[in-house]
């Protein structure tokens, strides 16, 4: 079993709809939590960190963690077409920066205009 | 903001040549420097943890005499893929750590190794 899983997609929805996208982890160790958006050939951007368990929400963004559950998802509020891209969780044990990250495979969300 | 920079963009090399792939932390400080490799649809994986000054620390199952790691000041880190073959085609990702800020990575844009 892979430590994180995610659903690679692609995801396809209309614009203006609200996106769900989760991954689900298997090392209870983890504490930290972040997604982080990559257009195509690029380098990952981070969105959203968060801490242990609980919501955290920037702007159209909402990030939320269910450690009981091993289970994180983001929200995507009235998406926009340039949303599109890969949309990577990835997670730590000791802090986003201290160590490496373990990253799932990333979701391929498409806004449909 | 942190920004990160990667060179080359992308290579194209035989195969049996050594490739340098620098990144640099361009307005901050970086003691700490990972490097991912991610194939195509699949997540990025950490190969090894470059921290300022001293030896690299590789995952399991990277091969340090393969990929030689430099992390020579507080703003380069460089990856080489020594002797390089068409299994190593890949997207090399670096990231970096603010000296300040110990909680989030910075990652450059990545660069696209082809071995023919």
């Amino acid at each position: 079993q892979k430590e994180v899983e995610q659903d690679p997609g692609p995801l396809s929805v209309p614009e203006g709809a609200i996106v769900s996208l989760n991954c689900t982890y298997s090392n209870s160790a983890f504490q930290y939590f972040m997604w982080y958006r990559q257009y195509s050939r690029k380098g990952p951007e981070l969105l959203m960190y968060t801490y242990s368990s609980g919501n955290k929400e920037d702007g159209r963004f909402t990030a939320q963690v269910d450690k009981s559950s091993k289970y994180i998802s983001l929200f995507i509020r009235d998406s926009q077409p340039s949303d599109s891209a890969t949309y990577l969780c990835a997670m730590s044990e000791t802090g986003g920066g201290a160590d490496g990250l373990t990253f799932g495979k990333g979701t391929h969300l498409i806004i449909q205009p | 903001g942190a920004v990160v920079s990667q060179h080359p963009s992308r290579v194209i090399c035989k195969s049996g040549t050594s490739v340098k792939i620098e990144c640099r932390s361009l307005d901050f400080q970086a003691t700490t420097m990972f490097w991912y490799r991610q194939f195509p649809k699949q997540s990025l994986m950490l190969m090894a943890t470059s921290n300022e000054g001293s030896k690299a620390t590789y995952e399991q199952g990277v091969e340090k005499d393969k990929f030689l790691i430099n992390h020579a000041s507080l703003t380069l880190s460089t990856l080489t893929v020594t002797s390089a073959h068409p299994e190593d085609s890949s997207f090399y990702i670096c990231s970096a750590r603010n000296r300040r800020d110990y909680n989030e990575q910075f990652f450059g844009p990545g660069t696209r190794l082809t071995v023919l």
